[in-house]
């Protein structure tokens, strides 16, 4: 059961950087760690997604340590529409279904930015 | 590419009706959707999973007669929800997978649903 771990709650200012960290101890071989923003009332939105070392595209940046037992989101120069919920999923989409303990989201981090 | 869409985005019924929500895959063929509910400041939790031509699979928990899942098409799941009661009244999330294992699961917007 890859269940992860989050900070429940972040504060940051607009223009810094923000970084969370998502701990997943027992990752198995063939997750792949994922991670969700997701606004009240709407759906999940994809943000970036990583098996191994660092995966980088136009809004986030994902650094995985070699162990894969932690990952960590990061967001460069947060604005306040980046006030959210994060979410990091560990697990194999294709090996879906709760009880084989994929697809577990956890509580989420809730981003608050200020001005 | 990748959107999945929601109809309806809201619904409010009477106690006993049942309701329906479709999941839509727009621009793409969905090998396996999902379905998740998620109450007030809670975490999503998947309710069933489902691919196309075969009977959803459902979480532990979760009464398959009374949240019907029909995944007729590679582009269409829907869930309907039977003789809903207050109980029920959450926000519903469908997501959908295109089949490969690099590829993560889209989500749709959400239905709210309020029983009364």
């Amino acid at each position: 059961l890859a269940k992860t771990t989050q900070p429940i709650s972040m504060d940051s200012y607009e223009g810094q950087e923000v970084n969370i960290t998502c701990s997943h101890n027992n990752i198995a071989t063939n997750d792949y760690i994922t991670w969700y923003q997701q606004f009240p009332s709407q759906g999940p939105r994809f943000i970036i997604q990583g098996y191994k070392t660092k995966v980088t595209n136009e809004v986030a940046s994902l650094f995985i340590p070699a162990d894969r037992k932690s990952s960590t989101l990061s967001l460069p120069r947060v604005s306040l529409s980046d006030t959210a919920v994060y979410y990091c999923l560990v697990g194999d989409v294709r090996g879906y279904g709760g009880s084989q303990g994929n697809l577990i989201f956890g509580k989420g981090t809730k981003l608050s930015v200020k001005p | 590419g990748a959107v999945v869409s929601q109809h309806p985005s809201w619904v409010i019924c009477k106690s006993g009706t049942s309701v329906k929500i479709e999941c839509r895959s727009l621009d793409f063929q969905a090998t396996t959707m999902f379905w998740y509910r998620q109450f007030p400041k809670q975490s999503l939790m998947l309710m069933a999973t489902s691919n196309e031509g075969s009977k959803a699979t459902y979480e532990q928990g979760v009464e398959k007669d009374k949240f019907l899942i029909n995944h007729a098409s590679l582009t269409l799941s829907t869930l309907t929800v039977t003789s809903a009661h207050p109980e029920d009244s959450s926000f519903y999330i469908c997501s959908a997978w295109r089949g490969t294992k690099q590829e993560t699961q889209y989500f749709g917007p959400g239905t709210r649903l309020l029983v009364l």
